[in-house]
């Protein structure tokens, strides 16, 4: 079975600062996504970044990207000119890619992200 | 577009009652989850769907939790007889088809005392 950890319980960055939040996982499957998803106060995930296993590149979106290191099964979150708004919890997502019905989103337990003003 | 709804937002009932929480996900989208989510971890399956039929329930306890989702669209989850440790978050997503990015509802919080 797939597993994915968060190390960080707890995250604070100044605001327009840079973090980076931790994620590792395991698994023995080749195909496979990884996700980046912020859940604030009002508790609905919203997607923030993927990236697809078999791409070497990393993912990018606007402000927040990724470093997916594939061979130590690492995939980190790099929040850059960190805003109030960022303040969340993140939650670190695996999905295998090559089975129909058998895409849920394995967790991890979550970085809670602290911006301060 | 409208998002994934979901109602109750929140829900507390005792030990030992019955509650139902509904969604109704993206208009066209054929894949429905529901997700546990207990304070402090991350969501966890319950249950999948396909169109109106089931394609992972291995993490739903059966002997307690029901799910249906009718005619392909809406979803109801149910809980008969709750316990104390069925207290979450209940969150609903939905995804066009097999693969394709999951949206997820605003969530219902329920706790039972």
């Amino acid at each position: 079975a797939q597993t994915v950890t968060q190390s960080q319980p707890e995250m604070s960055v100044q605001e327009a600062e840079t973090v980076t939040l931790s994620c590792t996982y395991d698994t023995s499957e080749s195909d496979y996504y990884l996700f980046w998803y912020k859940q604030p106060p009002s508790r609905q995930m919203i997607l923030v970044i993927r990236q697809e296993a078999y791409k070497q590149q990393n993912a990018t979106e606007n402000r927040f990207s990724v470093n997916f290191q594939k061979a130590a099964k690492s995939f980190s979150l790099k929040i850059s000119d960190s805003q109030l708004g960022d303040a969340a919890m993140y939650f670190c997502a695996y999905r295998s890619g090559s089975n129909f019905g058998n895409e849920k989103l394995t967790f991890g337990t979550g970085t809670r992200l602290t911006i301060i003003p | 577009e409208a998002g994934v709804a979901q109602s109750p937002r929140y829900k507390i009932i005792e030990k030992r009652q019955s509650v139902a929480f509904w969604c109704n996900p993206i208009s066209g989208h054929a894949t429905l989850y529901w997700y546990q989510q207990i304070l402090g971890q991350g969501p966890k399956l319950l249950i999948q769907f396909q169109n109106n039929g089931v394609v992972d329930d291995s993490q739903l306890p059966k002997d307690r939790f029901s799910a249906e989702r009718l005619k392909g669209v809406d979803s109801t989850l149910k809980i008969q007889p709750a316990k104390l440790e069925d207290s979450a978050v209940y969150l609903c997503a939905s995804s066009l088809v097999w693969g394709n990015e999951q949206y997820f509802g605003p969530g219902t919080r329920l706790t039972v005392t």
